[in-house]
């Protein structure tokens, strides 16, 4: 069956330190991923794109790896801060050939003070 | 930036009513658009995908005539919950996509709509 696991326990460090977040998927041949942040009651705010012939993306304190053989992107924030605390969703997309976007679950970041 | 605004915030109804839920895109022109529902600490999940003047196009499961969506326009795209139940109540969340705004594959979303049907 498809899937897409994303850690469901919330991810607790230190302001200041990495956080690193998992996308694991199966069954899936996305051409693109994508990572969105979402607070509480708000709509998910895009963050980064990666395509499937890409490794790795940056952009400021953001990193997104992606590989397309373990099918399993990687989501880095550099020198946390508590701001980063919200809720990060990977989504799949490009597998048809609509725009549409598959989900996973989310993995909620706090980032302590 | 892309600013897409949904209309209300929140609702509250009582059962057997509609609701009509509208998203807006305010600075481009959305050549299509998506419903998402998502539920207390899970995932959105896509319902239909919208363009503009055609008929939506639903996911498995999602009942269209439960869920009626229109595109009217390239700016604006409604979603009416019909004879509305408590299992209906969710998080409404849509999302506007123009290739020809950012160039990217990037979907624009919505602050979202809380529904709540006593």
């Amino acid at each position: 069956s498809q899937k897409i696991e994303q850690n469901s326990e919330a991810l607790n460090i230190q302001e200041g330190k990495t956080a690193t977040l998992t996308c694991n998927y199966t069954n899936y041949s996305p051409a693109y991923l994508q990572w969105y942040r979402q607070d509480p009651g708000r709509g998910p705010v895009f963050l980064l794109l990666i395509r499937e012939n890409e490794k790795e993306k940056r952009k400021e304190r953001l990193k997104v790896t992606f590989d397309t053989t373990l099918k399993q992107s990687l989501f880095h924030i550099t020198a946390s801060q508590p701001a980063d605390s919200a809720t990060y969703l990977c989504a799949l997309g490009g597998m048809d050939s609509s725009y549409k976007l598959i989900f996973g679950s989310g993995t909620r970041l706090l980032v302590r003070p | 930036g892309a600013v897409v605004s949904q209309h209300p915030s929140w609702v509250i109804c009582k059962s057997g009513t509609s609701v009509k839920i509208e998203c807006r895109s305010l600075d481009f022109q959305a050549t299509t658009m998506f419903w998402y529902r998502q539920f207390p600490k899970q995932s959105l999940m896509l319902m239909a995908t919208s363009n503009e003047g055609s008929k939506a196009t639903y996911e498995q499961g999602v009942e269209k005539d439960k869920f009626l969506i229109n595109h009217a326009s390239l700016t604006l795209s409604t979603l009416t919950v019909t004879s509305a139940h408590p299992e209906d109540s969710s998080f409404y969340i849509c999302s506007a996509f123009s290739g020809t705004f950012s160039g990217r594959n990037e979907q624009f979303f919505g602050p979202g709509t809380r529904l709540t049907v006593l």
